[in-house]
């Protein structure tokens, strides 16, 4: 089956510096990669998306990256806000619709 | 519009005691899903429905879970004879039909005494 790596665990930022989080993942069929944002008590909210046919995808200031033959694909987070701290999680969506998780990333933006 | 809810949203139970969650899914999302979140964890699938039916419950992690789901909508996850390992926050999630995008509910915090 999937198997999806997500580094770092945790990572401090201070405000207005970039955040990178990646992630790798072992199928192959696997064709769309969403990223979570989990706030304390809350459940995950999709934050961004990319699909195996695009390999860059902007939304303000989240942008994800696919590079399919090295199966990476990495979440960069610019001008970074407090508001931005939470538990970010990527995802691997292959065949059937089976989600399989990373294991999350601690953002913390300190002011 | 209304998200994915939950209920209850705390559920503080004694060991061996039967449990039952709640998800009410988006209206028109005849995709679901159930995962499991323990302290600190990623999240672990469990169980899907595509509309009434299961076509994939290889997440299960014994046969003390079960879910089921009646008219396409609201689905119902079951765990019987509780025990302290299975203490953790329960997600629901639904999507569209044939859509990748799935919508998360608030999930259901399952304490075990």
């Amino acid at each position: 089956g999937e198997n999806v790596e997500q580094h770092p665990s945790t990572l401090s930022v201070q405000e207005g510096d970039s955040a990178v989080i990646k992630c790798t993942y072992s199928d192959s069929a696997s064709n769309y990669f969403p990223w979570y944002k989990q706030e304390l008590g809350k459940g995950p909210q999709l934050i961004i998306d990319i699909r195996s046919n695009v390999g860059e995808k902007k939304d303000q200031r989240i942008a994800v990256t696919l590079n399919k033959t090295a199966k990476h694909f990495s979440l960069h987070i610019t001008e970074t806000q407090p508001e931005d701290s939470a538990v970010y999680f990527c995802a691997a969506i292959g065949g059937y619709q089976k989600v399989t998780f990373g294991t999350g990333t601690k953002l913390q933006v300190i002011p | 519009g209304a998200g994915v809810s939950q209920s209850p949203s705390n559920k503080v139970t004694e060991k061996g005691k039967d449990v039952e969650l709640r998800c009410d899914p988006i209206s028109g999302h005849t995709a679901l899903y159930w995962y499991r979140q323990s302290l600190g964890q990623g999240l672990e699938f469990l169980i899907y429905f595509q509309g009434n039916s299961a076509p994939d419950k290889s997440g299960l992690p014994s046969d003390r879970f079960s879910a089921e789901r009646t008219g396409g909508s609201v689905s119902t996850l079951t765990i019987q004879r509780t025990q302290q390992e299975d203490s953790a926050v329960y997600l629901c999630a639904s999507s569209y039909p044939g859509a990748y995008k799935q919508f998360f509910g608030p999930g259901t915090r399952l304490t075990v005494l």
